[in-house]
């Protein structure tokens, strides 16, 4: 089946730790994109790339750290420098990156991150 | 910078009518795209609805339309013959070319 994965679904971690986000799409999509949604609110953009081995930050990108070796995967790093780390983390993926045309992004199912 | 505004926190509506969920957003570009967004309680976010800005016809998707007034920075969502499945976090989003950025969100509450 074609689509964007995260793992795990649940995760806790204790506070100084850091903590990696799985995020792989098998949609050939270029761009890639995190998002952390908080209760109640919408979804604020922490990192995206639009290609491999190039990434830019978003509106909330203290914090966080992110790669793009391949592609297909886009892991997100919360560092202990993050202080308020619970929260809900939505990847996103599109065929191309915003500014192309009308670019549609999807989302995977989320993951939940709570600070012990 | 741009900013999206949904102004109703929440809405309900019985099923079967109609609900109209209101977003505005404020840009100086003349290009750009706008989505809806349905978040159901599984929290996966999942496409309803989208408008190219340069397009006056609004768009529909089978129960769903909007309402686009560019002029006014307006962009509404009606839901026809809502259904039970309807409930859920309804976010607007605006694309400008470099991210989208999303609104607050409306809770739809749709009573049997």
């Amino acid at each position: 089946d074609g689509g964007i994965t995260q793992s795990p679904k649940y995760l806790f971690r204790k506070e100084g730790q850091n903590v990696t986000l799985s995020c792989e799409q098998n949609l050939n999509h270029d761009a890639m994109y995190w998002y952390r949604q908080d209760p109640g609110q919408g979804l604020r953009l922490i990192y995206y790339s639009q290609i491999v081995n190039d990434f830019q930050k978003g509106d909330i990108a203290e914090g966080y750290s992110v790669s793009r070796e391949k592609k297909e995967s886009f892991p997100l790093t919360v560092t202990s420098a993050q202080k308020n780390p619970t929260a809900f983390y939505l990847c996103a993926s599109s065929i191309a990156p915003s500014g192309t045309g009308l670019v549609t992004q999807y989302f995977g199912p989320g993951t939940r991150l709570t600070v012990l | 910078a741009q900013t999206v505004t949904q102004s109703q926190p929440e809405m309900s509506v019985q099923e079967a009518e109609t609900v109209t969920l209101s977003c505005t957003y404020d840009t100086s570009e003349n290009n750009y795209y706008l989505f809806w967004y349905k978040q159901p309680p599984s929290r996966q976010m999942i496409l309803v609805i989208r408008q190219e800005a340069y397009k006056q016809q609004n768009a529909t998707e089978n129960r769903f339309s909007v309402n686009f007034q560019k002029a006014a920075k307006s962009f509404s969502l009606k839901i026809s013959d809502s259904q039970l499945g309807d409930t859920a976090m309804y976010f607007c989003a605006f694309d400008a070319g470099n991210m989208l950025t999303f609104g607050g969100g409306t809770r739809l509450m749709v009573k049997p």
